[in-house]
């Protein structure tokens, strides 16, 4: 079956990097375009990355332009989110979500999720 | 961006009522060419992720109860459930993916009366 598994998450200083990954199973990974999601505890969602399923075309929210960077290895069947100067504010729980390939979900919207990584930011 | 507004931050509905959950957009999420509504609801439970409930702000996805309805056009959306089952305890999302950045309504968050 389809699977998302996020890991690479943790604890880390004001000013700190980590970077996430996002294993793909039971799906052709190269042929979806993928999102990091993020939630900070007890808050609502907020979509900060999309990357094509080429890897040549992404977005970013603003909250994170210039600080995080997503790329794949489709290769490797796997999503990653490099974060660079962290604060306080992207302490979240970060979901990777994309949407079935045959064309019957819309684009943005998102029915695959993983199960998420927290990533906690702290001195 | 787009702002998602919905409402009300939380209620509570006793068990076999009909509920509704409103999304307001700070601007049309309706495509003209298609004329289709770029508006999603998600349904989330403690500790799990966010599940997809409705696309196409009406179309209801694959194995989902068919007590659960979205209506609304343009700016203002409904999320219906018409009656409330002990399991439809969430917080509920509306999110637009007219334009990026994608953006979801700070979620509504339903319990049992």
């Amino acid at each position: 079956q389809v699977q998302l598994v996020e890991s690479g998450g943790g604890s880390v200083k004001p000013g700190g990097s980590l970077r996430l990954s996002c294993a793909a199973s039971g799906i052709t990974f190269r042929d979806y375009y993928m999102n990091w999601i993020r939630q900070a505890p007890g808050k609502g969602l907020e979509w900060i990355s999309y990357l094509s399923s080429g890897g040549t075309t992404f977005f970013y929210a603003d909250s994170v332009k210039g600080r995080f960077t997503v790329s794949r290895d489709n290769a490797k069947n796997s999503l990653y989110l490099q974060m660079n100067s962290l604060t306080a504010e992207d302490t979240a729980v970060y979901y990777c979500a994309t949407k079935e390939a045959s064309g019957r979900i819309p684009m943005g919207a998102f029915d695959i999720w993983g199960q998420g990584t927290m990533v906690t930011v702290s001195s | 961006d787009i702002v998602m507004t919905q409402s009300p931050d939380s209620l509570a509905v006793s068990l076999g009522e009909r509920t509704t959950i409103n999304c307001k957009s700070s601007q049309s999420v309706l495509y003209s060419s298609n004329n289709k509504n770029y508006l999603a609801w998600y349904q989330q439970k403690p500790g799990q992720p966010p599940k997809l409930l409705i696309y196409w702000s009406s179309t209801r996805e694959s194995g989902v109860p068919d007590r659960f309805s979205g209506s609304g056009s343009g700016t203002d959306f409904t999320l219906t459930i018409s009656s409330l089952q002990a399991e439809d305890v969430a917080v509920y999302y509306c999110q637009q993916y007219y334009s990026t950045p994608y953006t979801f309504g700070q979620g509504t968050k339903l319990e049992i009366k």
